[in-house]
Formats: structure tokens, C-alpha cells, sequence
């Protein structure tokens, strides 16, 4: 257990709503990183953060932002919601000198 | 960039059956090479772990050696039971990508039937 918490776990919206979802870490750990993940493609990388305020994108970006005002908390925006961001987010943080990265328990949102 | 191929799936197999899931990889650095697991609803967890070639990563009776000549990394166990049902992932980073990001494989179900 990595003290890595999710919320909210589960959310309905619908198209065009702004969404935000939150990562919480209680080890201070510099590195956290939003994954999505959806049938046929793994997790794939959204946006990630090196340190307060230090934040850069990932792989599948568009349509979300990202902000990280301090340590333990890294916030995901989605500014107006589609069908296609309907998908399970993880959150994860990096730690150790292997740099392994441990994940949160998801958040599945549905965009109606 | 960097590419993680797993077999294809799903996979059944009955209970004490031998696993083996391929996991192969292309990357432009060194990369460290993980397998993690997900149980049904729940989130991932790290099952095995391994930095540099011919390392073996085990964990629960999973195995998996990171061979740098044929870019694989193999998970296997010798005798598998019910409770090892789950999605089963391997990814790799790479410290040459900014941001050490893990990228992942597609997953391979895995179920095991009494």
C-alpha cells in the first residue's frame, strides 16, 4: 500500500460537463503520474507531474489538464466531458530506487 | 518509442496447469521491466520487478527473467490455482523517457477453472 487514495471512485456526468478528478499521496513522493485504461490498449499515460506546480503531458492528453499545487495532491480536469473519455483513471506515484511505480484503487467515470 | 507486445489472450487454464504469458519489448534506452496484476475491480498491483539483463524477478511463485538478447520478458508460474485469476500486464520504463513513464501492454486475461 503505497497511501495512494481516489476520489470520487465512481462518477456519472454527461457530455460537456467539466469533471475533476482527485489523486491523494500521503508519502510525499515527488513523481505522480493519470493513467487511463480501456479495453484493448493497457494503460496509457495522460499527464504527469515532477513536483509542485511541475507538471508535463503524456501520450493521450487532449481533453485533459492537470494541476499540482502541492505535494499530496494531483488534480485531473476534464474541461468539458465526451463520450470517449468514458474510461477507468489511475493514479500513480514513483518511489524507490528502482523507480517502481505503485497505483491508487481507479476511478471509473462515465460520460454519458 | 518504446513498445511492450503480450500474447494474446484470454488464457484458460485448469488448476496446477503450467502458465507461461510472453512479454516482449523494443526500447531506445535501458529499460527496468515489470509485470503487475489486476483482480477483478480492483486497481493494479506490482507482482514482479527486474532492472537489468538476466535479473529474475518472483513473487507468489511467478517468475520472470529479463533477457536482453531476444527483448523478452516472460512471466511464468509452474502450478497455477483459482485466486491467480486476473488481467495480468507487463510494462516497461525507461529512463531515458522524460518522466520515467511505465508503458504498458495491451493485458492478458487470465482464468483458471477448478
Amino acid at each position: 500500500d503505497a497511501g495512494i487514495t481516489q476520489s470520487p471512485r465512481h462518477k456519472v456526468t454527461e457530455t460537456g460537463t467539466p469533471v475533476t478528478l482527485r489523486c491523494h499521496q500521503t508519502e510525499n513522493h515527488r513523481y505522480m503520474y493519470w493513467y487511463r485504461q480501456d479495453p484493448g490498449h493497457g494503460l496509457r499515460l495522460i499527464h504527469y507531474s515532477y513536483g509542485v506546480k511541475d507538471t508535463d503531458k503524456g501520450e493521450v492528453s487532449d481533453g485533459y489538464s492537470v494541476s499540482r499545487s502541492k505535494t499530496e495532491d494531483f488534480l485531473l480536469t476534464l474541461e468539458s466531458a465526451t463520450s470517449s473519455q468514458t474510461s477507468v483513471y489511475f493514479c500513480a506515484i514513483k518511489s524507490g530506487p528502482e523507480e517502481t511505480q505503485y497505483f491508487g484503487p481507479g476511478t471509473r467515470l462515465l460520460v454519458l | 518509442g518504446d513498445s511492450v507486445t503480450q500474447m494474446e489472450g484470454p488464457v484458460t487454464l485448469s488448476e496446477e496447469a503450467f502458465l507461461t504469458i510472453n512479454c516482449t519489448y523494443t526500447a531506445t534506452g535501458y529499460p527496468s521491466l515489470f509485470w503487475y496484476v489486476q483482480y477483478p475491480g480492483e486497481g493494479l498491483q506490482l507482482l514482479l520487478k527486474a532492472t537489468k539483463a538476466d535479473d529474475k524477478g518472483s513473487n507468489k511463485g511467478f517468475e520472470a527473467t529479463y533477457r536482453k538478447e531476444t527483448t523478452s520478458f516472460h512471466l511464468e508460474k509452474g502450478s497455477v490455482q483459482v485466486s491467480d485469476s486476473a488481467v495480468y500486464f507487463c510494462a516497461l520504463s525507461d529512463r531515458e523517457t522524460s518522466g520515467s513513464r511505465l508503458t504498458f501492454g495491451e493485458g492478458t486475461q487470465l482464468t483458471v477453472n477448478p
